[in-house]
């Protein structure tokens, strides 16, 4: 059983700061790794892939990945209460079109 | 503009009733997939379909049927069998890309009401 685990918070965080979402993962055949944000009653919006180990960095979002440890991040710079929302987690094992979805953490900045 | 399009947006279903929930995508992507999201849940596969005319049962199948006559449409049927239908349905497309990675990408989300 693949599995994906996140807290589910809420993390609470003050508009300015760094914001850490972390993300455990237990098959060791995953490549690759994906963050969504959800706003309440909204569909998941795509906002990083990762599949290499390391860094990769898109404006004020960072996502970093270690497959030996095999968890993978997000933190989100200068945080602005728009990015309040819940952030899914999902991990794909090479060549299958399935990816397995944590159940998300709550984000929460506040001003 | 491109994207993935889902209707209705509100559905009410109607106890013993069959209802219909579509999925149409103009992004020429070859995967679509239907996903179950309850309060609080991540998301749950029903089924994926892979190419035109096939497609596969995901991890709570039971109570829904599909179909995929047209690369651009997967609707999906929540049939009276389904005893606890209420949920948010996210309808998803993906295209490969560099073999290693299959993109998805969600469409606006049908809730679903038991009346």
């Amino acid at each position: 059983q693949k599995e994906v685990e996140q807290n589910s918070g809420p993390l609470s965080v003050p508009e300015g700061a760094i914001a850490s979402l972390n993300c455990t993962y237990s098959d060791r055949g995953s490549q690759s790794f994906f963050w969504y944000r959800q706003y309440s009653g909204k569909s998941p919006e795509l906002i990083m892939f990762i599949y290499s180990n390391g860094d990769k960095e898109d404006g004020r979002f960072t996502a970093q990945l270690n497959k030996a440890s095999q968890y993978v991040s997000l933190l989100i710079r200068d945080s602005q209460p728009s990015d309040s929302a819940t952030y899914l987690c999902a991990v794909k094992e090479g060549g299958s079109y399935i990816p397995t979805f944590g159940r998300g953490t709550s984000l929460i900045v506040h001003p | 503009d491109g994207g993935i399009t889902q209707s209705p947006k509100y559905l009410f279903r109607k106890e013993g009733q069959n209802v219909t929930l579509s999925c149409e995508q103009n992004l020429n992507h070859d995967a679509m997939y239907w996903y179950r999201q309850d309060p609080g849940q991540g998301l749950r596969l029903i089924y994926y379909s892979q190419i035109v005319n096939d497609f596969q049962k995901g991890d709570i199948a039971e109570g829904y049927s599909v179909s995929r006559e047209k690369k651009e449409s997967f609707p999906l049927t929540v049939t009276s069998a389904q005893k606890n239908p209420t949920a948010f349905y996210l309808c998803a497309s993906s295209i490969e890309v560099t073999g290693m990675m299959a993109i998805q990408y969600f469409g606006a989300g049908t809730r679903l009401s038991v009346l």
